[in-house]
């Protein structure tokens, strides 16, 4: 079945810009959407289809995705944007056809 | 405000049955796609299930397939998981979440959650 790797976790200094990537098998061929969980809160969706944001989303946020990689971007990161985010696909040849990355805790320092 | 609220989470012994429920408020009920996403104490988002908008198309993850029954109620605008022969690796928070199916499918409004907790 269809993988997908996220870093365990990544830190930044606020101010500075924050890469959380998603690894798969030629995952650039799926749409890739991106949710951010502060603790003890709901997931939230702040990218969809690899680079659109929802109403409400700052422009910090952006995301990108080719080859084996997609990739989120977080710039100027501010204290708040400390929460876990996971990626997302859909497989619509796997039986489990919704996919989640294991995700990836962001620590601003 | 568009929202999601589950209700029906509880504590339950191994084997047990529960029903969660989950209602809508500010959208369009019934033409929308809805799912289940679970996500273990400590532990990542997982996919459970979701259902179309008339209800007569039903997915499931291999780790409920057959133990998990997804159904809706369009005119009571409510969402439900019925779960039986639950194991104790069921324990999770159940969020309920609206599914957006253009080409690629993804989750833009999810519920707070209920909390199941499987354990004798």
């Amino acid at each position: 079945s269809y993988v997908l790797t996220q870093p365990p976790s990544v830190s930044v200094a606020p101010g500075e810009t924050a890469t959380i990537t998603c690894g798969g098998n030629n995952i650039g061929s799926y749409g890739v959407h991106w949710y951010q969980q502060k603790p003890g809160q709901a997931p939230v969706l702040v990218i969809y289809y690899d680079n659109n944001r929802p109403a409400g989303i700052p422009e910090r946020i952006s995301g990108s995705n080719s080859g084996n990689t997609a990739t989120l971007t977080i710039s100027w990161v501010e204290v708040g944007d400390g929460a876990d985010y996971y990626c997302q696909v859909w497989d619509s040849s796997s039986s489990d056809h919704v996919l989640f990355g294991g995700g990836t805790r962001l620590t601003v320092l | 405000e568009v929202q999601l609220l589950e209700s029906g989470g509880d504590w339950i012994q191994p084997g047990g049955s529960l029903r969660l429920s989950c209602t809508d408020s500010g959208f369009t009920f019934s033409s929308s796609a809805m799912g289940w996403v679970r996500q273990a104490p400590g532990k990542g988002l997982e996919w459970v299930s979701d259902i179309n908008g008339g209800g007569g198309t039903t997915n499931y993850a291999d780790s409920v397939k057959g133990r998990f029954t997804i159904s809706r109620d369009n005119p009571k605008k409510t969402l439900y998981l019925h779960m039986s022969s639950l194991r104790a690796e069921d324990t999770a928070v159940y969020y309920c979440a609206k599914v957006i199916t253009n080409i690629y499918w993804y989750f833009d409004l999810w519920g707070r959650g209920t909390t199941v907790s499987v354990s004798s």
